[in-house]
């Protein structure tokens, strides 16, 4: 059983639609983050959250806006997407930023009609 | 820069068998290395670790070293199961940075 819990497990959304993604962690890590994961590939880095502060972006188009409310919370709020969207979307958390090793949910599989 | 390299899969192995997955990295630093494992329809579970030079990180059969004179961190395991099926990412993180670099990835069958 993973400690870092993802809902909804699968969503199918239209490219008009408004959704989030929601992630929760209750190790006591402050150190939260978001990936994007097609088939056959590795992670991608999206964002990177510190103490509840957005550390990283990497350029992540703005119809993904991610939101940390407390230290054991982590939204990525979709609106607009596009089909190339559809992917794995994986949330980890880490005890600080660092070389720490990170803990991953089983993820939301998202898919954009 | 920092940078992972796997061996290319798939590795399509028998039951019993010896496995050895190559990982190499190019890093600044002294970074922390890991090995994660995601069966089917999972996330990444962390299967070890390593901190620094000549550590060995172990857990469930596998192992790997830290080699900073090879710049290696392969995973081995003496005894493939059916269940250990799975694809397998080589990862580091920087001792300074704040960031995961990922291999491809390598993709395991273990048949009976």
């Amino acid at each position: 059983d993973t400690e870092v819990t993802q809902t909804p497990k699968h969503l199918v959304m239209g490219m008009t639609n408004k959704k989030s993604l929601k992630c929760e962690q209750h190790m006591g890590h402050r150190a939260m983050y978001w990936y994007k994961q097609k088939a056959k590939k590795p992670p991608e880095l999206m964002f990177v959250y510190s103490y509840e502060k957005l550390s990283i972006n990497e350029s992540v188009p703005s119809r993904f806006s991610p939101e940390c409310p407390n230290s054991s919370l982590l939204n990525l709020h979709l609106h607009a997407l596009q089909p190339e969207d559809s992917a794995l979307y994986l949330c980890a958390s880490s005890q600080v930023l660092g070389n720490q090793p990170q803990h991953f949910g089983d993820g939301t599989r998202l898919s954009i009609l | 820069g920092n940078s992972v390299t796997q061996m290319e899969g798939p590795v399509t192995l028998s039951e019993e068998a010896f496995l050895t997955i190559n990982c190499t990295y190019t890093a600044t630093g002294y970074p922390s290395l890991f090995w994660y494992v995601q069966y089917p329809g999972e996330g990444l579970q962390l299967l070890l670790k390593a901190t620094k030079a000549d550590d060995k990180g172990s857990n469930k059969g596998f192992e790997a070293t830290y080699r900073k004179e090879t710049t290696s961190f392969h995973l081995e395991k003496g005894s493939v199961q059916v269940s250990d099926s799975a694809v397998y990412f080589c990862a580091l993180t920087p001792n300074t940075g704040n960031q995961f670099y990922f291999g491809t990835g390598t993709s395991l069958t273990v048949i009976p």
